[in-house]
């Protein structure tokens, strides 16, 4: 168990439906990453937040927006879905150490499996 | 363009014997290299890491070579245990950002 959990552990909605999945932090971190990892393919990095700011940005589709909260839960929510958004939703968390990311190791949660049909 | 490349879906090895996993970079930025572990429905778990300062890095069973000449790295497992049956990423991180750019994975079988 890395302390990370996600919610919920699957969901399936329609196309052109919204959803919204949740990721806890482990105890103490700052850092919140998502990824989506599609069928056969690697970890794709969509966003950073650390202490509710965002922090670094990859390839999510302005379709895609995330927020972290004061209590340092982070949301990831997901419009106007299309059958290519089915994929499995990584949250990872991390101490997000200022000055000393060499070591700033991440811990996944158990993952969000989303189908859209 | 997949800046981190694991050209290998699929290893198998005895139980006993040595496990190498590859990984290919194109960046020349990427200063920071890990691998994680990933079993069926688990989220991937941090294995080893190595800082483009070093060539070797050793944790047990487990060690991680660098060639930046090269842009290649490769995990080392020895020896294998079935245990060890899981999926293998790598990952990269360029010198001053956060973002990870992760491998496609290679799916690793230790036979019995």
């Amino acid at each position: 168990d890395s302390g990370v959990t996600q919610t919920p552990k699957h969901l399936i909605t329609a196309t052109g439906q919204r959803v919204t999945l949740r990721c806890s932090p482990r105890s103490g971190d700052l850092s919140v990453y998502w990824y989506q990892q599609s069928l056969d393919q690697g970890l794709q990095f969509l966003i950073q937040y650390y202490n509710g700011e965002e922090r670094a940005k990859g390839n999510i589709l302005e379709r895609f927006s995330a927020q972290q909260f004061p209590d340092l839960h982070s949301e990831l929510n997901l419009s106007s879905l299309e059958l290519g958004d089915s994929a499995l939703y990584f949250c990872a968390s991390s101490e997000g150490l200022a000055g000393g990311p060499f070591t700033d190791t991440q811990y996944f949660g158990p993952g969000t499996r989303l189908t859209v049909l | 363009d997949q800046q981190v490349k694991q050209n290998s879906p699929s290893l198998s090895v005895q139980e006993g014997r040595i496990s190498i996993l590859n990984c290919d970079y194109t960046n020349s930025m990427f200063d920071y290299f890990l691998w994680y572990k990933k079993y069926p429905a688990e989220g991937p778990t941090f294995l080893i890491s190595i800082s483009s300062i070093k060539d070797k890095n050793e944790d047990g069973r487990f060690t991680v070579f660098l060639n930046k000449s090269a842009k290649h790295l490769s995990l080392h497992i020895v020896p294998s245990q079935p245990g060890d049956s899981a999926v293998y990423f790598c990952a990269a991180r360029a010198s001053g950002t956060y973002k990870y750019i992760f491998g496609t994975g290679t799916r690793l079988k230790v036979l019995a």
